[in-house]
């Protein structure tokens, strides 16, 4: 079974520049989350969909970062201008809907530096 | 708001000996799960042992171990004959239901010695 796939693995842009993360799930699951991990924190979750649609997006600066999930499948993940506290890894994850203990699968991230 | 807190950002352990890392969370729903998930230096991360709320007996699984203590709300991380594979980021989450909204911990830096 393939996992889950996140493009680029690494991007450097400077401040103010607009950049795109793009994250494939695994086949099937319905369930897809954004984390932003800063350096020695643990992963912040900025958005998950149901599908095609909008769950939690409550920790997503929706001034700048935006995201969608075109017909509950792919997603990308943009910022837009981006700053330099942006800096961090972006995880995608995903699971199954309807699995009682709905275990995330992680793809293997997209480390952004702003300068 | 659910917090996870892990108040070890470093412990290290001799390769064959047990380690305990620590997790507590609060929350005020009744229905959720916690997990213990691994991440390796430059590696995804990957799940180690998940405990649903309402089961009273703690999970395990191979070598590693939990302690789950619902009313002080604490859920530690055994891991008994070290290796040295298991050296890692280790992160405690809480997962909500419904609705499967996860929140992760800072982290426990773990350095298996040989």
């Amino acid at each position: 079974e393939a996992g889950v796939a996140q493009s680029p693995r690494y991007k450097i842009i400077e401040k103010r520049q607009s950049v795109a993360f793009w994250c494939n799930p695994i086949s099937g699951h319905a369930t897809l989350y954004w984390y932003q991990q800063i350096l020695g924190q643990g992963p912040k979750l900025l958005i998950q969909f149901q599908n095609n649609g909008v769950v939690d997006d409550s920790q997503l600066p929706k001034d700048r970062f935006s995201a969608e999930r075109l017909k509950g499948v792919d997603s990308t993940l943009k910022i837009q201008p981006a700053k330099l506290e942006d800096s961090a890894v972006y995880l995608c994850a995903s699971s199954l809907r309807g699995i009682s203990y709905n275990e995330q699968f992680f793809g293997p991230g997209t480390r952004l530096t702003v300068l | 708001a659910q917090t996870v807190t892990q108040s070890q950002p470093e412990m290290s352990v001799q390769e064959a000996e047990t380690v305990t890392l620590s997790c507590t969370y609060d929350t005020s729903e009744n229905n959720y799960y916690l997990f213990w998930y691994k991440q390796p230096p430059s590696r995804q991360m990957i799940l180690v042992i998940r405990q649903e709320a309402y089961k009273q007996q703690n999970a395990t699984e191979n070598r590693f171990s939990v302690n789950f203590q619902k009313a002080a709300k604490s859920f530690s991380l055994k891991i008994s004959d070290s290796q040295l594979g298991d050296t890692a980021m280790y992160f405690c989450a809480f997962m909500k239901r419904p609705g499967n909204q996860f929140y992760f911990g800072t982290g426990t830096s773990l350095t298996v010695i040989p």
